[in-house]
């Protein structure tokens, strides 16, 4: 497509229940980026995917969080046991790998997770 | 991460030129200047980075100062639909390292009057 589509767009569920999150990327886009915005936030990096491997997972806030990315497109990021405070709009970028170049990202329109 | 420092807000009217201010003091010479900005219940959409000269794309233009410890993101003619957050970021492009990260500020939120 032409841009970075993310679905679901809105999320609601209870507290203690698992989610899935999918990302669909630009195509030809090998990087692949998750973060996490929450009310009145700038968002923050959760995880890095540059083809199927995720190069850089730090900003994943625990164990409960996990992030694929099977066939180097499409990605999905996996929540168990959600809580309350995992509330907040998760977003996915993606880019040309060449990060020289200084080029920009390009963002979805999110998914806005409530845990209730 | 070198910092970068904006207002929290500012107000523009429309079809008036809007001057958005970013300090980053601690900028480091391999640092490109990016501007992101996001629409209410959007994603942050790219807008332009630069390194040391000004920029001019179809979006706005970036003046980045001589000594690169402050950059404008100029909008020459606000429209309505320009009222969103702008967020300046400074991006280590050279290899190795979080040359990939993204780090958000909490941006300026620009409120344009009709």
């Amino acid at each position: 497509g032409a841009g970075v589509s993310q679905t679901p767009s809105n999320k609601v569920t209870e507290k203690g229940k698992y989610v899935e999150l999918r990302c669909d990327p630009i195509s030809g886009h090998t990087a692949l980026y998750w973060y996490r915005q929450s009310l009145g936030q700038g968002p923050e990096f959760l995880i890095y995917f540059q083809g199927t491997g995720a190069a850089d997972d730090s900003g994943l806030p625990n164990d409960r969080f996990f992030a694929v990315r099977p066939e180097g497109s499409v990605s999905t990021l996996k929540i168990q046991r959600t809580e309350r405070g995992d509330s907040a709009v998760y977003l996915c970028a993606s880019s040309l790998g060449d990060f020289r170049t200084g080029r920009g990202y390009t963002f979805g329109s999110g998914t806005r997770l409530t845990v209730v | 991460d070198a910092k970068t420092t904006q207002p929290n807000s500012m107000e523009s009217n429309e079809e008036e030129p809007v001057h958005l201010p970013c300090n980053h003091s601690t900028i480091s010479g391999t640092d490109y200047i990016h501007w992101y900005r996001q629409l209410p219940s959007q994603g942050p959409e790219y807008v332009i980075h630069g390194l040391t000269s000004n920029v001019n794309n179809r979006m706005a233009s970036l003046a980045i100062a001589e000594d690169r410890k402050s950059s404008t993101l100029i909008l020459h003619r606000a429209t309505l639909r320009d009222a969103a957050v702008y967020y300046c970021i400074l991006r280590d492009v050279t290899g190795g390292g979080s040359n990939y990260k993204l780090t958000f500020g909490k941006g300026t939120l620009l409120t344009v009057n009709p």
